[in-house]
C-alpha cells in the first residue's frame, strides 16, 4: 500500500507569507495526525482527526493555524501568517480505527520542512 | 503532565559497538511505550514498541524494556552498524486518542 505522503518536502517563504502543507493518509486510514518539531526540541502534538471531525486540536500553537480534512481523505494545514518561530519539520500521520480503545500504530510522512525568514 | 526525557546526543561510535539510549518517562495514566527511527531524508519509523510492565520490545537487532518501577524505556543494540545511523525518539502514548508525546531524539552516528 501506499505511504503516507506529504509535500511540499520542503519549503521556504517570507515571514507574513502564507504556507499550506499538504498531507495524504494512507487510504481508509479514519485517524490522522498532524505533529510538528522545532529545531532541537521535542516533537509535539499539533492535532488529531477521525475522518473529517477535529478530535483533539489542543496542540495548535495559535489562531495562525488551521487544518482541514474536507471529506475525510487529505488534509491541509495552513499557517497565515507564517512567523519565524514557525520554522520546524510539519509530520503527519494517519492510522487505522481504535482497536479495543487504542489506536493502532502509526505510519508516518516523510514531513515537511518549513523555513520562515 | 505527561513527559519523555532521553539522552542528549549526538552519540558517536564505531561500527560493532554497544549501544545504550537512555530513556525515562512521567505519565498520569498507563502509557505505551515507543522507539521512531528516522533515517537521513525520510520519515519518522516504528522500531519497537511495548505495551505494558516487563514486556520487551525488539526489533532489527534493538531492544527495549518496559520498567514501570524505574520509570524507563532504555534503547540498546549489541553490535551497531553504519547504517544504523539515525534520529532515535522515545514516545509515549496514554489513553485512547492514540496522540503520542515524544522525547527531543538522539542523533546517533556510527563510523566504520
Amino acid at each position: 500500500e501506499a505511504g503516507v505522503t506529504q509535500f511540499p518536502s520542503h519549503s521556504v517563504i517570507e515571514k507574513g507569507q502564507t504556507v499550506t502543507l499538504r498531507c495524504d493518509p494512507i487510504s481508509g486510514h479514519d485517524n490522522l495526525y498532524w505533529y510538528r518539531r522545532v529545531m532541537g526540541k521535542e516533537i509535539k502534538f499539533l492535532l488529531h482527526f477521525v475522518k473529517e471531525s477535529k478530535q483533539d486540536e489542543s496542540g495548535m500553537p495559535n489562531n495562525r493555524f488551521l487544518a482541514e480534512r474536507t471529506g475525510g481523505t487529505y488534509s491541509t494545514l495552513k499557517v497565515q501568517p507564517a512567523e519565524l518561530e514557525d520554522s520546524g519539520v510539519y509530520f503527519c500521520a494517519s492510522s487505522q480505527e481504535r482497536i479495543q480503545g487504542r489506536v493502532r500504530g502509526y505510519t508516518f510522512g516523510s514531513g515537511t520542512r518549513l523555513t520562515v525568514v | 503532565g505527561n513527559s519523555v526525557t532521553q539522552m542528549e546526543g549526538p552519540v558517536t561510535l564505531s561500527e560493532e559497538a554497544f549501544l545504550t539510549i537512555n530513556c525515562t518517562y512521567t505519565a498520569t495514566g498507563y502509557p505505551s511505550l515507543f522507539w521512531y527511527v528516522q533515517y537521513p531524508g525520510e520519515g519518522l519509523q516504528l522500531l519497537l514498541k511495548a505495551t505494558k510492565a516487563d514486556d520487551k520490545g525488539s526489533n532489527k537487532g534493538f531492544e527495549a524494556t518496559y520498567r514501570k518501577e524505574t520509570t524507563s524505556f532504555h534503547l540498546e543494540k549489541g553490535s551497531v552498524q553504519v547504517s544504523d545511523s539515525a534520529v532515535y525518539f522515545c514516545a509515549l502514548s496514554v489513553g485512547s486518542q492514540g496522540n503520542l508525546i515524544f522525547g527531543k531524539g538522539t542523533k546517533l552516528s556510527v563510523k566504520p
